[in-house]
């Protein structure tokens, strides 16, 4: 089955200490992204990568930092979380240039205390 | 399930009826767009898309409608059913099919019985 997977789904931590989300597709897609989402601010891209080693930025992408060492993964790295990224963040995947095969994962739900 | 926000436009249709959605985008330069619907707990769902050499396309049950002079999408939903009830969001696509996407702050619709 064709999917995008997140984990951790939710999380709860304390201000500056680093964590990690994993994101994993099985599509074979080159690209991928991060997305954070907001009540009444829609969705915000926060990185991205149209391949493996080649990322970047988004419209937010202050306070996070991501990697593509592998084509199936993006994790999304938070070195010292504060409580403005209490968000739910999505991961998405396409082939490249090909958008409507994006597929989104689940989302994790992140709160920072 | 996650929740998508408190504060969003709400469309409520009664079932069988149309629906229309709209969205204003920012840059006049986009050159591609699609919508996305996103149910309660889950990530959003590509639903059609649309590019700007176009004014106007049909998919199955929904159309979008881009007006470029006024930087303007809708979506029409003909005869609305109760599995139609979800978030709705446009985005704007800013590098050529890429990765780079602007969201719209997304509409709820409700479908009544």
């Amino acid at each position: 089955e064709a999917q995008v997977t997140q984990n951790p789904r939710y999380l709860i931590t304390v201000t500056g200490k680093k964590l990690t989300v994993t994101c994993s597709q099985n599509m074979n897609h080159e690209y991928m992204s991060w997305y954070r989402q907001d009540p009444g601010l829609g969705l915000r891209q926060i990185y991205y990568s149209m391949n493996v080693e080649v990322t970047d930025k988004g419209d937010v992408p202050e306070g996070y930092k991501v990697s593509r060492k592998e084509k199936r993964n993006f994790p999304l790295i938070l070195e010292s979380p504060s409580p403005n990224q209490t968000s739910l963040y999505f991961c998405a995947s396409s082939l490249a240039g090909v958008p409507d095969t994006q597929y989104f994962g689940p989302g994790t739900r992140l709160t920072v205390l | 399930g996650e929740s998508v926000g408190l504060h969003l436009p709400t469309l409520s249709v009664q079932e069988g009826d149309n629906s229309i959605i709209n969205c204003a985008y920012s840059n006049s330069a986009s050159d591609y767009f699609i919508w996305y619907k996103q149910e309660s707990g889950k990530g959003p769902q590509f639903i059609i898309d649309i590019r700007s050499n176009m004014d106007k396309r049909q998919g199955q049950r929904v159309t979008v409608l881009l007006n470029k002079t006024v930087k303007h999408l809708s979506l029409q939903i003909a005869a609305t059913q109760p599995g139609d009830s979800a978030v709705y969001f446009c985005a704007e696509n800013r590098d050529n099919y890429g990765q780079n996407f602007v969201f719209g702050p997304g509409t709820r619709l409700s479908v009544l019985p």
